[in-house]
């Protein structure tokens, strides 16, 4: 099956700064990968997704790049503000049988602190 | 956007008694929905993923005889602790796909079960 892996567990930044974090799948048949910002007792927010036909997206402060090759997507956040600060989840998605939905395989969660 | 209703959003209960979650899309049909358990600091590890009219599908080391799913309608999935144990105690969390080669999925709010 899939494995995800996420890369910083926490991370700070002053407020004005870039973030920005790592992930790495496993499974080549994976196609689509959602990044989810999650704050506490609160369900996954969908901030960006992207496909494996692109290589980048970005929407205003937030963007994420995948390379295909390295099997690895990165999301990227600039002119980060005090609001930012919560846990972001990657994800990667393949669907479980031609025609089904798709199911999601999580990285471990980055803790995003932005200090003011 | 599409709406993943989850009720109750939190209970308390004694241990060996049984709990039920239900799991509600409002605005569309679900033919797919998916639970996943959430522990305190911890990512979503999906627990099954239920097509409706079909048996759910339980990852590995999930208990299906414990965590009893049924998927009865488009619109209505559920997912019944049964026996819980204070072990199960954690922010349970539904997502919801339409039908077809559906990409998002669809989250609910959580249920937060405590089990004492």
């Amino acid at each position: 099956g899939e494995n995800v892996e996420q890369h910083p567990s926490t991370l700070s930044v002053q407020e004005g700064d870039s973030a920005v974090i790592k992930c790495t799948y496993s499974d080549s048949a994976s196609n689509y990968f959602p990044w989810y910002k999650q704050e506490l007792g609160k369900r996954p927010q969908l901030i960006i997704d992207i496909r494996s036909n692109v290589g980048e997206k970005k929407d205003q402060r937030i963007a994420v790049t995948l390379n295909k090759t390295a099997k690895h997507f990165s999301l990227h956040i600039t002119e980060t503000q005090p609001e930012d600060s919560a846990v972001y989840f990657c994800a990667a998605s393949y669907a479980i049988s031609s025609g089904s939905a798709r199911q999601l395989t999580f990285g471990s969660g980055t803790q995003l602190t932005v200090l003011p | 956007g599409a709406v993943v209703s989850q009720h109750p959003s939190w209970v308390i209960c004694k241990s060996g008694t049984s709990v039920k979650i239900e799991c509600r899309s409002l605005d569309f049909q679900a033919t797919t929905m998916f639970w996943y358990r959430q522990f305190p600091k911890q990512s979503l590890m999906l627990m099954a993923t239920s097509n409706e009219g079909s048996k759910a599908t339980y990852e590995q080391g999930v208990e299906k005889d414990k965590f009893l799913i049924n998927h009865a309608s488009l619109t209505l999935s559920t997912l019944t602790v049964t026996s819980a144990h204070p072990e199960d105690s954690s922010f349970y969390i539904c997502s919801a796909s339409g039908a077809g080669v559906a990409y998002e999925q669809y989250f609910g709010p959580g249920t937060r079960l405590t089990v004492t």
